[in-house]
């Protein structure tokens, strides 16, 4: 079954160091998603992006980060100089085109996530 | 602003019990809601979608029913067993947002002991 695959999964990085995150969405999806979760929290919706492009974000997601798909596989998340309360999991998801699947029913596929720890 | 509560916080059967898992959200102009499992240290897996015009959804062991009129969802887990042991998020669409940002709640952690 097609997976969404995230790296590292796990990094401890310095408060005010840059960190990338890594994914690689399922090869025939064209949308692709970050969330993240605080330990203990809910899971918070940080960004979509499709066709080369942020569609939406949350109030998170403010200047400190980035998305980008440098290469037509992988999809990354930067944040460039990192806070104490960065640290998280970090979930990457990719869904079909919505249309497909009845509806616009646009079912995610979640990557084992990436667990960020600001020291 | 889309919220989506869900109780009780954790849960623990013994196996074989029949239980439900409960999910209510306060806008009810959804087009969809979906229910995710979460193992430790894992990802999140798609369980169900019901879409608006559904009224439920099964898979399996798994019944999920949807309410709009009264923002409720529930989860209906068969014959519980102790692989079922896990996290269970609902998740409703955020009202205005795109379909991929999904408003969770703070999920339901299930224990099923042999």
């Amino acid at each position: 079954e097609p997976e969404v695959t995230q790296t590292p999964s796990h990094q401890v990085t310095q408060m005010g160091q840059e960190v990338i995150l890594r994914c690689v969405p399922i090869s025939n999806h064209l949308y692709f998603y970050w969330y993240r979760q605080i330990l203990g929290q809910k899971v918070e919706f940080l960004v979509s992006f499709y066709n080369n492009e942020i569609s939406e974000k949350s109030e998170i997601f403010d200047d400190q980060f980035s998305v980008e798909r440098p290469d037509g596989s992988n999809f990354t998340l930067k944040i460039r100089s990192t806070k104490l309360e960065d640290s998280a999991m970090y979930f990457c998801a990719s869904s079909v085109q919505p249309g497909q699947g009845g509806s616009g029913a646009n079912v995610l596929t979640f990557g084992a996530g990436s667990r960020l720890t600001v020291l | 602003k889309q919220e989506v509560t869900q109780i009780p916080a954790a849960l623990s059967v013994p196996e074989g019990e029949n239980l439900v898992l409960n999910c209510s959200f306060t806008d009810s102009a959804i087009y969809n809601l979906q229910w995710f499992r979460q193992d430790p240290g894992k990802g999140l897996t798609s369980l169900l979608l019901i879409q608006s015009s559904q009224r439920e959804q099964t898979s399996g062991r798994l019944n999920a029913s949807l309410d709009k009129s009264s923002g409720r969802s529930t989860l209906y887990i068969a014959a519980s067993q102790p692989g079922d042991s896990a996290t269970y998020l609902c998740a409703a669409p955020h009202y205005g947002g795109s379909q991929g940002n999904l408003i969770f709640g703070k999920g339901t952690k299930l224990s099923v002991k042999p």
